[in-house]
């Protein structure tokens, strides 16, 4: 089946950029969908199909897609933002990524 | 919108039906799946349905035991969960999927805990 690698964790310093990778065989080729999901709350997608950003959804967000990696990148990064991230695929069945908590230092 | 319900506690073994409604659209225009998290773990996908109700994908994890379905005319869907793990436990999200398998709205989830 197919698998998806996230790292655990990431750590941002207010203000600056966070980038969470998706690691998987020849992602590059797969639609890319990408959500948060804070504590005691439903998730939210933040990117779908690879780089494209739902309405409301600031342009701090923005994602892409090559090879075996995909990136979900946060400028200008908020205390807001602190979440768990999670990188989704088809492969058949729906395949999510393990996850990724960032902390905004 | 869409709201869950049905969660709550069952024995291992046991069965729970649970309920997702739609409103402020029209269910049978869309795929809906069923994703749930598990405590202290990751979205793990459950199942999908097609927009009429002719396709079916479950889970390794699930297959068998649980049966997603829909009524288009009540807007709403459904998941059969029988019998019931310990593993199952967690909160379970309906999402509606906008296309290319993607989630573009969630429940706000309904918990499911299997505990003797």
């Amino acid at each position: 089946s197919y698998e998806l690698t996230q790292p655990l964790s990431v750590s941002v310093a207010l203000g600056q950029t966070a980038r969470i990778t998706c690691g998987g065989n020849n992602i590059g080729s797969r639609n890319v969908h990408w959500y948060q999901q804070k504590p005691g709350q439903a998730p939210v997608s933040v990117i779908y199909r690879d780089s494209n950003r739902p309405s409301g959804i600031p342009d701090r967000f923005s994602g892409s897609n090559s090879g075996n990696t995909a990136t979900l990148t946060i400028s200008r990064a908020q205390a807001g933002d602190e979440a768990d991230y999670y990188c989704q695929v088809w492969d058949g069945n729906t395949v999510f990524g393990g996850g990724t908590k960032l902390t905004v230092l | 919108q869409l709201v869950e319900s049905g969660g709550g506690v069952a024995q291992p073994g046991r069965s729970l039906r649970l309920s997702c409604v739609a409103s402020g659209f029209t269910l049978s225009y869309y795929g809906m799946h069923w994703i749930r998290l598990a405590p202290g773990k990751g979205l793990e996908w459950v199942a999908v349905i097609s927009y009429d109700g002719s396709i079916k994908y479950y889970s390794d994890s699930v297959k068998g035991r649980f049966t997603i379905s829909r009524d288009n005319g009540e807007n709403s869907l459904y998941l059969q969960m029988n019998s019931l793990r310990a593993e199952d436990t967690g909160v379970y999200y309906c999402a509606r999927d906008k296309g290319s398998w993607y989630c573009d709205y969630w429940g706000q989830g309904t918990l499911v805990t299997v505990s003797s």
